[in-house]
């Protein structure tokens, strides 16, 4: 248990599909991310927020929509993927201290996204 | 444009060898740097977290080290063990401008199978 939930754990969708990825941190960190790990590649940062605020969005799809409604909560709402967008989508949250340097960063489990 | 490089990819050692996964990176303005174990299909533990001030951290089994006027970090396992069967991740985290907070950066991993 690393204190970053993500649900669900599995989902499969079609590419005319909504759903949504939930992401809670119980460590009262300030900074919430979004990964994607397809196979074979390194994990790729999509989304990162600091303090609510959105302040990276490393040139993502707008099928893949973040919201952070609160410091212990994110979201990433997909709709019309394509199958080349199935891969393992991690959360992970860290305290950004202000200084220049944030603390460890902790990831939850997965959600390991199927698009057929 | 920061990029972390993992050697080897894959790592096959007999029960209770001593090992040494490296990790590489090119741009040497890096704020902390931090190793992963990842299990099939799971997230990411951390293991271990070295401040760009420090050379080195310990935890049990496992020693990093960090020397980033030439880019590199190592993850030394001592007696490995079936259970230390994973890939083994190394991120360093971004810059950080204007107080946003890091990122972490992520190389491709070393697959690591120990057989009893």
């Amino acid at each position: 248990e690393t204190g970053v939930t993500q649900t669900p754990r599995h989902l499969v969708m079609g590419m005319t599909n909504k759903k949504s990825l939930k992401c809670e941190q119980h460590l009262g960190h300030n900074a919430m991310y979004w990964y994607k790990q397809s196979a074979k590649k390194p994990l790729e940062l999509m989304f990162v927020y600091n303090f609510k605020e959105q302040t990276e969005n490393n040139s993502v799809p707008s099928r893949f929509s973040p919201e952070c409604p609160n410091s212990s909560h994110l979201f990433l709402h997909l709709h019309t993927l394509q199958p080349e967008d199935s891969a393992l989508y991690l959360c992970a949250s860290s305290q950004n201290q202000g200084t220049g340097s944030d603390t460890e960063a902790f990831f939850g489990q997965g959600t390991r996204l199927t698009v057929v | 444009k920061q990029e972390v490089t993992q050697i080897p990819a894959a790592l096959s050692v007999p029960e209770g060898e001593n090992l040494v996964l490296n990790c590489s990176f090119t741009d040497s303005a890096i704020y902390n740097l931090q190793w992963f174990r990842q299990d099939p299909g799971k997230g990411l533990t951390s293991l271990l977290l070295i401040q760009s001030s420090q050379r080195e951290q310990t935890s049990g089994r496992l020693n990093a080290s960090l020397d980033k006027s030439s880019g590199r970090s190592t993850l030394y396992i001592a007696a490995s063990q079936p259970g230390d069967s994973a890939t083994y991740l190394c991120a360093v985290y971004r810059r950080v401008i204007y107080n946003q907070g890091g990122k972490l950066i992520f190389g491709q991993g070393t697959e690591l199978s120990v057989k009893p």
